[in-house]
């Protein structure tokens, strides 16, 4: 069964970057698309965007400007930086996996635990 | 971009009632597949979500049948047939038509 991990500093200082890694375990990185998905204290779920094993990525629109999302396959894990932080990136940040039943649909059928990070000086 | 409206925000229940949930959002959802690409996630108290519908109307594996998704378009509905004390926690529906958007989460709890 496939595990996912978080890791990374939980305080980041404000227009630092923040660096989370999430490492899989149980199976391979290789065949899927990898995703970061983060929730601000008392909000809802905000979509990061997702890289596909061989590097490909989408980001969310608001984001894209200061995101990155890497990939390391001979370590089965993959990470996120996100750069030029502020208050509004306090956030639990989830890693996840878009599985697929049919190789057609992609949707998000593991999830991380998810590691709170918070923006203060 | 993709915008969602999710309605109600709060959603008290008594058990053994029916629920409903629903999405509206600004741009048709239907591919030229022919499916709708909406998904539905519950995040229950404590936990991190998990997935319930996939494609508008597909149970996940393991998904209890009293979980429904239907709609159309731009419209969605998520209905639980009747509520379980289990069923508490936030449910958010998902776009996947462009990128992906969350809903802005309805809370269901037991009366």
């Amino acid at each position: 069964q496939v595990q996912l991990q978080e890791s990374g500093p939980g305080l980041v200082k404000p227009s630092e970057t923040l660096s989370l890694s999430c490492t899989v375990s149980g199976g391979s990185i290789s065949g899927y698309y990898w995703s970061w998905i983060r929730q601000a204290p008392g909000k809802g779920l905000e979509w990061i965007g997702y890289i596909y094993y061989s590097g490909n990525t989408n980001y969310s629109p608001s984001l894209k400007s200061r995101l990155t999302l890497l990939v390391d396959t001979s370590k089965n894990q993959f990470s996120l930086r996100l750069t030029s932080v502020t208050d509004a990136d306090t956030a639990v940040y989830y890693c996840a996996r878009l599985g697929t039943s049919d190789n057609f649909y992609y949707y998000i059928d593991v999830w991380g635990k998810g590691t709170t990070v918070t923006v203060s000086s | 971009d993709i915008v969602v409206t999710q309605s109600p925000l709060s959603l008290p229940v008594t058990p053994g009632e029916p629920a409903s949930i629903s999405c509206r959002f600004s741009q048709s959802l239907l591919h030229v597949n022919g499916y709708h690409y909406l998904d539905w996630y519950v995040q229950k108290p404590g936990q991190s979500p998990q997935l319930l519908i996939y494609l508008s109307s597909n149970r996940a594996s393991g998904v209890p049948d009293r979980f429904s998704g239907s709609g159309s378009g731009t419209d969605f509905t998520l209905k639980i047939s009747r509520v379980e004390a289990e069923d508490v926690g936030v449910y958010y529906c998902m776009q996947t038509r462009q990128g992906r958007t969350f809903g802005q989460g309805t809370k269901v709890e037991i009366k």
